[in-house]
């Protein structure tokens, strides 16, 4: 089945600096890729949709030139936290369309960020 | 605005019983609905989904039933193992206008 490979799966980093997550379709082409936020014991919350080849539309509340999304190609999306803080330790989950279809999603393993 | 909640925060069920798993959405221009379990520390998986033109769907141990009328979903799964312990998610989907809401999440908790 269709699988999205999303790296690295925990990261640790000191405040200040950037982490970039990585999430690849493995055997299929994603046209678009959503990006997740996940607090303990809560729900997904949708932080951005981001388009191959196109600016990612981002959710009301999220900033953007915090949270860069880069959809260069079919296969990768990335998500860049830049100047992280610890508050911005959460699980970071991908998802991916399945064709062009609105139905049918994939998702990564998910990435859990803590920042020190 | 649009909201999908679940009834119950935490679901307790006897290995071999069956579960259900409830959820209660606002959005009736909604028109997908999809069911999630995430076990911890990982991502959520598709478990089966349901368009608004339908009722019911079953697949393996699973049937989702969607009652428009009262904007109410949920999850049954058949002989519930201790492998099915998880958090599930219900999300519903606006196709239209391109947005998914996922719920708060129900913790099932499967006893031997």
């Amino acid at each position: 089945g269709a699988v999205v490979s999303q790296h690295p799966s925990w990261v640790i980093c000191k405040s200040g600096t950037s982490v970039k997550i990585e999430c690849r379709s493995l055997d299929f082409q994603a046209t678009t890729m959503f990006w997740y936020r996940q607090f303990p014991k809560q729900s997904l919350m949708l932080m951005a949709t981001s388009n191959e080849g196109s600016k990612a539309t981002y959710e009301q509340g999220v900033e953007k030139d915090k949270f860069l999304i880069n959809h260069a190609s079919l296969t990768l999306s990335t998500l860049t936290v830049t100047s992280a803080h610890p508050e911005d330790s959460s699980f970071y989950i991908c998802s991916a369309r399945l064709g062009m279809r609105d139905y049918g999603y994939t998702f990564g393993s998910g990435t859990r960020l803590t920042v020190v | 605005g649009e909201s999908v909640g679940l009834h119950l925060p935490t679901l307790s069920v006897q290995e071999g019983d069956n579960s259900i798993i409830n959820c209660a959405y606002s959005n009736s221009a909604s028109d997908y609905f999809i069911w999630y379990k995430q076990e911890s520390g990982k991502g959520p998986q598709f478990i089966i989904d349901i368009r608004s033109n339908m009722d019911k769907r079953q697949g393996q141990r699973v049937t989702v039933l969607l009652n428009k009328t009262v904007k109410h979903l949920s999850l049954q799964i058949a002989a519930t193992q201790p492998g099915d312990s998880a958090v599930y998610f219900c999300a519903e989907r606006n196709t239209n206008a391109g947005k998914s809401t996922f719920g708060d999440g129900t913790t099932l908790t499967v006893k031997p």
